[in-house]
């Protein structure tokens, strides 16, 4: 069974930073693209973040772009993002996921539970 | 980038109704439309992909259709447990882009 386990949300200050993990099991983790996906409280779904299988590409909302960064370790299977420079409006649930297919661009299956990143002072 | 547009944003039906969801495309997406459902407090699932495919495992109440810019999410005869929040999203280019969501409820 393919599981995702996020980590490493929690309260920050505007202009923090933060680093969340997703650790994956049950699949070829290096074989797979992965993804964030973020939803800010009662609001609707917002692609972050992709990267390809090895983490030679990657690819950014643009309102995420310059502040966050995605990476991997493909010999621990876990996914990661790196938050800087958080805004109030950088507050939700990040959710990893995995892509469906080996395509790059790709419907996303399946998300992890997600973590919460709250941005107050 | 592409913007996808959900409609109703909000549904009551009764169990056993034909439920019928849109999303269109800001422009022609190739068929790379997927559709998710989101029950409350639980993460998104896949349940439709390539516009009209069955994830695995999801039952066959759910159907998908529709081309060029225009799709459609239908539930054949609602359930209890189909209370969901419904979203569709484009993968033919980055960035990828959700519908704004529909709020499926049991009357």
């Amino acid at each position: 069974e393919v599981q995702l386990l996020e980590s490493g949300g929690g309260l920050v200050q505007p202009g923090g930073s933060l680093r969340l993990s997703c650790a994956a099991s049950g699949f070829r983790f290096s074989d797979y693209g992965m993804s964030w996906v973020r939803q800010a409280p009662g609001k609707g779904l917002e692609w972050v973040s992709t990267i390809n299988f090895s983490g030679a590409d990657t690819y950014y909302a643009d309102s995420v772009k310059g502040r966050f960064t995605v990476s991997r370790d493909n010999s621990k299977n876990r996914l990661y993002l790196q938050i800087n420079s958080l805004r109030t409006e950088d507050t939700a649930v990040y959710h990893c996921a995995k892509s469906w297919s080996d395509l790059l661009i790709n419907w996303f299956d399946p998300w992890g539970q997600g973590t919460l990143v709250t941005v107050s002072s | 980038d592409i913007q996808m547009t959900q409609s109703p944003s909000s549904v009551f039906a009764s169990v056993g109704d034909r439920v019928t969801i849109t999303c269109r495309a800001s422009q022609t997406i190739n068929g790379w439309l997927g559709w998710y459902q989101q029950k409350p407090g639980k993460a998104p699932k896949l349940l439709i992909y390539s516009t009209s495919s069955l994830q695995s495992g999801v039952p066959s109440r759910f159907s998908g259709s529709g081309s060029g810019t225009d799709f459609t999410l239908t539930i054949s005869s609602l359930q209890p447990e189909d209370l969901a929040t419904y979203y569709c999203q484009q993968a033919n280019s980055f960035p990828l882009t959700f519908g704004g969501g529909t709020k499926v409820e049991i009357k």
